[in-house]
């Protein structure tokens, strides 16, 4: 159980371009998801809280109008990069918190390159 | 800010040898989480512990939850080379707070 999947797996774009990334809770039902970004050698940094029905929360120095995040159902969130820059390559990775249960259960990443 | 440190930083053991690992803040956290990554992949949780004192095992792996909430401890026994990857610790105040995450610490297993 607790299964998150994320689609794509990897993505190459051109400067400028917008990339969509879906995060989906397979066998449950999530409120809250949660995105991170990872850096080569780093831990992992939390760019935003996504609860369904609502906006999301978005940590210190994260701008929102670049990384819209939509979470339009129980187990559904997407994270879309508009305009991305090279500057925006990363491993992004979404997570779901399992009701109650204090603990998140992450997707696979999606390896971003912005040429 | 709330901060988590994690040591060693990297470590190189031999096939079959045990593993420790520990982390640690200066804050009082009442769930502690340890994941593990591989590369390119999302990390996947080994354990979660909630409660002062808890020693909890998962296969080859038994965690503990320091009796100060400051402090958790991993250790992995009898390593094979499928325990190569990053060792997160995470901490969590309560449920309406984040998790902070630790640096991580790297294992490399040599045959």
């Amino acid at each position: 159980g607790a299964v998150v999947s994320q689609h794509p797996s990897r993505v190459i774009c051109k400067s400028g371009t917008s990339v969509k990334i879906e995060c989906r809770s397979l066998d449950f039902q999530a409120t809250t998801m949660f995105w991170y970004r990872q850096f080569p050698k780093q831990s992992l940094m939390l760019m935003a809280t996504s609860n369904e029905g609502s906006k999301a929360t978005y940590e210190q120095g994260v701008e929102k109008d670049k990384f819209l995040i939509n979470h339009a159902s129980l187990t559904l969130s997407t994270l879309t990069v508009t305009s991305a820059h090279p500057e925006d390559s990363s491993f992004y990775i979404c997570s779901a918190e399992v009701g109650g249960a204090d603990t998140q259960y992450f997707g696979p990443g999606t390896r971003l390159t912005v040429l | 800010g709330q901060q988590l440190n994690q040591s060693p930083q990297s470590m190189f053991i031999q096939e079959g040898e045990d593993v420790s690992m520990n982390c640690t803040s200066s804050s009082i956290f009442n769930t502690w989480l340890w994941y593990k990554q591989d590369p390119g992949e999302g990390p996947v949780l080994l354990i979660a512990l909630y409660k002062a004192g808890e020693l909890t095992s998962n296969g080859r792996l038994t965690a503990q939850f320091g009796i100060t909430r400051k402090d958790s401890f991993l250790n992995i026994s009898a390593s094979i080379p499928s325990d190569v990857g990053i060792y997160f610790c995470a901490g969590l105040k309560t449920s309406y707070d984040k998790v902070i995450f630790g640096p991580g610490t790297s294992l490399s297993v040599i045959p």
